[in-house]
């Protein structure tokens, strides 16, 4: 149980172009998302944290307009990075967590993110 | 906010031996400690968590401890093998009532590897 997909797993593009990352929870209702960047060698650094049918709440720092965050259903949330540039490359991971188990945090296996 | 430290940075054994992973966290208020397992390239796994109202937890060959005296929980693998190499992440919230969301404080990661 507590399987967490992300779409795609991996994703090139051109400098400019907008990129759709997917997040979906398999088998459980997931009431709050959280999305995370990780550089290389690094810790995970939480961008946003989503409730279902609510807006995004950003982290500071995190330009909402850059980085948007769609949380439609209890089962998907998506982060769409608009106008990608090269330094947008990374490591992009969700997580979901239920209302039953607020606490503990599922995650993805992470998109990486290549801009050109 | 919490801050969170781990040591160490990297570790190495032998495989069959022992392997401790320490944490400290700054805020009175925490009392939720997930340690996450993250293999390269992947996202984060949940390996074991615990929760402030008991200090010991084990699962086979993982045990986590905690002492809330003194701020600080543990991560204890035994009879380590080459598939426990990874990237470990200690992490830490408060359980707060009503709505509000569980944001993770993570330690800054500790690379293992186990030698055969």
């Amino acid at each position: 149980g507590a399987v967490v997909s992300q779409h795609p797993s991996w994703v090139i593009c051109k400098s400019g172009t907008s990129v759709k990352i997917e997040c979906r929870s398999l088998d459980f209702q997931a009431t709050t998302m959280f999305w995370y960047r990780q550089f290389p060698k690094q810790s995970l650094m939480l961008m946003a944290t989503s409730n279902e049918g609510s807006k995004a709440t950003y982290e500071q720092g995190v330009e909402k307009d850059k980085f948007l965050i769609n949380h439609a259903s209890l089962t998907l949330s998506t982060l769409t990075v608009t106008s990608a540039h090269p330094e947008d490359s990374s490591f992009y991971i969700c997580s979901a967590s239920s209302w039953g188990l607020r606490e503990t945090q599922y995650f993805g296996p992470g998109t990486r993110l290549l801009v050109l | 906010g919490e801050n969170v430290e781990q040591h160490p940075s990297t570790l190495s054994v032998q495989e069959g031996d022992s392997a401790v992973i320490k944490c400290t966290y700054s805020d009175s208020a925490s009392n939720y400690f997930p340690w996450y397992k993250q293999e390269l390239g992947k996202g984060p796994q949940l390996i074991i968590d615990i929760r402030s109202n008991v200090g010991e937890k084990k699962d086979q060959r993982i045990a986590v401890t905690l002492n809330k005296t003194a701020k600080h929980f543990s991560l204890h693998i035994t009879e380590t093998q080459p598939e426990d190499s990874a990237v470990y992440f200690c992490a830490a919230t408060p359980l707060l009532s009503g709505g509000s969301n569980y944001k993770l404080t993570f330690g800054k990661g500790t690379l293992l590897t186990v030698n055969p």
